[in-house]
């Protein structure tokens, strides 16, 4: 299996812009989450599905964030407008089970300007 | 609530030396305890945990860690450094049940010739 896929790998976007990150999870896991990385914050968990459905929202920043996982094998993160504040390094990361390991994408590089 | 705390923000060894890098967690019920390892523009890299069993893990790349109950710790160690080990190091917990794992701030590991 080829891993956790994230596209973008970087995007250079303008304020107000809209923004879509994508994610193909490894097959059969069915737990994928969304984090966030900056230097300022470290790493945060924005929202995670189980089996597709959304569990726990509560690290989304505000509004502008949205998160969907139509099928077992690709989530989108959207921003919409897209501020400064929003740059980071977003990464997708899945797993199995509860006690399994977290399996991480290599990230996209979001830089708002 | 479940929390991590990695103490240092950096640690610093000389190659060949023994390494540690420390956690100390808080959780109500059982604590399952991971370590993942981010090398500079990666995702993080799963390196060992503990569920149960053994108090002493050994994972990826020689390293290994120990579970202490009674001081809620879970100490990453290596008994020589290689430069290619300087990466981030971060500490995670989830809880029996749960599915959702809490990060540390993570260790920044710099080892020197």
């Amino acid at each position: 299996d080829a891993g956790v896929i994230q596209s973008p790998r970087h995007e250079v976007t303008e304020m107000g812009q809209e923004v879509t990150l994508r994610c193909k999870p490894i097959s059969g896991h069915n737990s994928l989450f969304w984090y966030r990385q900056t230097m300022m914050r470290g790493l945060e968990l924005l929202i995670y599905f189980n089996n597709n459905v959304p569990i726990d929202d509560s690290g989304m920043p505000e509004d502008r964030f949205s998160a969907k996982m139509p099928n077992a094998s690709f989530s989108t993160l959207k921003i919409q407008p897209s501020e400064p504040r929003d740059s980071a390094v977003y990464f997708c990361a899945a797993k199995t089970s509860a006690t399994g390991e977290l399996f991480f994408g290599e990230g996209s590089r979001l830089t708002v300007l | 609530a479940q929390s991590v705390a990695q103490p240092e923000d950096q640690v610093n060894v000389a190659e060949g030396n023994p390494l540690t890098v420390k956690c100390t967690y808080s959780v109500s019920g059982n604590p399952y305890l991971f370590w993942y390892v981010q090398y500079p523009n990666r995702g993080l890299q799963f390196l060992l945990k503990y569920i149960t069993g053994d108090n002493l893990v050994k994972g990826s790349y020689g390293f290994e860690a120990e579970f202490n109950k009674s001081q809620t710790s879970f100490h990453l160690k290596k008994p020589s450094a290689l430069v290619s080990d300087s990466a981030l190091y971060f500490c995670a917990v989830i809880t029996g049940g749960g599915n959702k794992l809490t990060f540390g701030t993570g260790t920044q590991l710099k080892v020197e010739l």
